[in-house]
C-alpha cells in the first residue's frame, strides 16, 4: 500500500464553520506534512511533523491547526477561514531509507483536498 | 527569495519532440531532490529522486540529472506525448532533522498533437 488517503475531496464551507481535513497513510512513515497549494502555484508547506511531533509550522495562522494523533494519521482543523483559504490542500508522508549515496526519500502525496471558504 | 528556482515557466512543444526542464536550488545541507509530475487539480506524482552521488536516473522517458557541485538539475522528456501535459515540480530535501521539502514553482508543460 503506497498510498495516502486525504478526505474529503471537496469541502465548502462557511466563515465560521469548523471544519477538519483528514490524512491517512499505512507505509510506516514517520514524516507527515501539509501543503497548500492556490491555483497555478506549487505547494506551499505549511506543518510538518516528525514522529508524531510538529516540527515545522510555516508561520500558519492559528486558524489552521494541525494535529498528529498518532504515526498514521494527520489532521488539519479549521475555523474562521476566510475566502482566501480556498485551494487545494494536500498531505504526504515520507520516509528515509539509506541508500548508496545518501538518504532516499520516499515521499508520497495525497490527491488532495479542494476547499472552498464562502 | 525562494530556494528552488525553476524554469522555463512554462513550455509549449510539439508530440514526439523532447524537451528539457531546470531546477536551481540553494536549499543546505542537501539531502535529496525529487521531480513530480502534477495534473491540474490532483496530487503530485514522483517521477525520480536523486542523492548527491547520483549524476543520471531515468524513469521511462524521463531522464533525470543532478549536478551537486553546482546546485542544478534537469529533467529531460524524450518523445513527448500529450499525456505529458501536467506541471513538472523539482522538490528538494534538506539534510536536517525537520523533514523539511522544498518546493520549486514547476514548469507547465503543454504538448500539442
Amino acid at each position: 500500500d503506497t498510498e495516502v488517503t486525504q478526505t474529503p475531496k471537496h469541502l465548502v464551507m462557511g466563515m465560521t464553520n469548523k471544519k477538519s481535513l483528514k490524512c491517512e497513510q499505512h507505509m510506516g512513515h514517520r514524516a507527515m506534512y501539509w501543503y497548500k497549494q492556490k491555483a497555478k502555484k506549487p505547494p506551499e508547506l505549511m506543518f510538518v511533523y516528525s514522529y508524531e511531533k510538529l516540527s515545522i509550522n510555516e508561520s500558519v495562522p492559528s486558524r489552521f491547526s494541525p494535529e498528529c494523533p498518532n504515526s498514521s494519521l494527520l489532521n488539519l482543523h479549521l475555523h474562521a477561514l476566510q475566502p482566501e483559504d480556498s485551494a487545494l490542500y494536500l498531505c504526504a508522508s515520507s520516509q528515509e531509507r539509506k541508500g548508496v549515496g545518501g538518504l532516499n526519500t520516499e515521499a508520497f502525496f495525497g490527491q488532495g483536498t479542494r476547499l472552498t471558504v464562502v | 527569495k525562494n530556494q528552488v528556482e525553476q524554469s522555463p515557466q512554462s513550455l509549449i512543444i510539439l508530440e514526439g519532440k523532447n524537451c528539457t526542464l531546470q531546477c536551481n536550488y540553494t536549499v543546505s545541507p542537501f539531502s535529496n531532490l525529487r521531480w513530480y509530475k502534477q495534473d491540474t487539480g490532483r496530487g503530485p506524482v514522483s517521477l525520480t529522486i536523486m542523492t548527491f552521488s547520483e549524476n543520471t536516473k531515468s524513469n521511462g522517458r524521463y531522464t533525470a540529472t543532478l549536478d551537486a557541485d553546482t546546485k542544478q538539475s534537469s529533467l529531460h522528456i524524450t518523445a513527448s506525448q500529450l499525456s505529458d501535459s501536467a506541471s513538472y515540480i523539482c522538490v528538494v530535501r534538506s539534510d536536517s532533522h525537520n523533514n523539511d521539502m522544498r518546493f520549486g514553482a514547476g514548469t507547465r508543460l503543454t504538448v500539442k498533437p
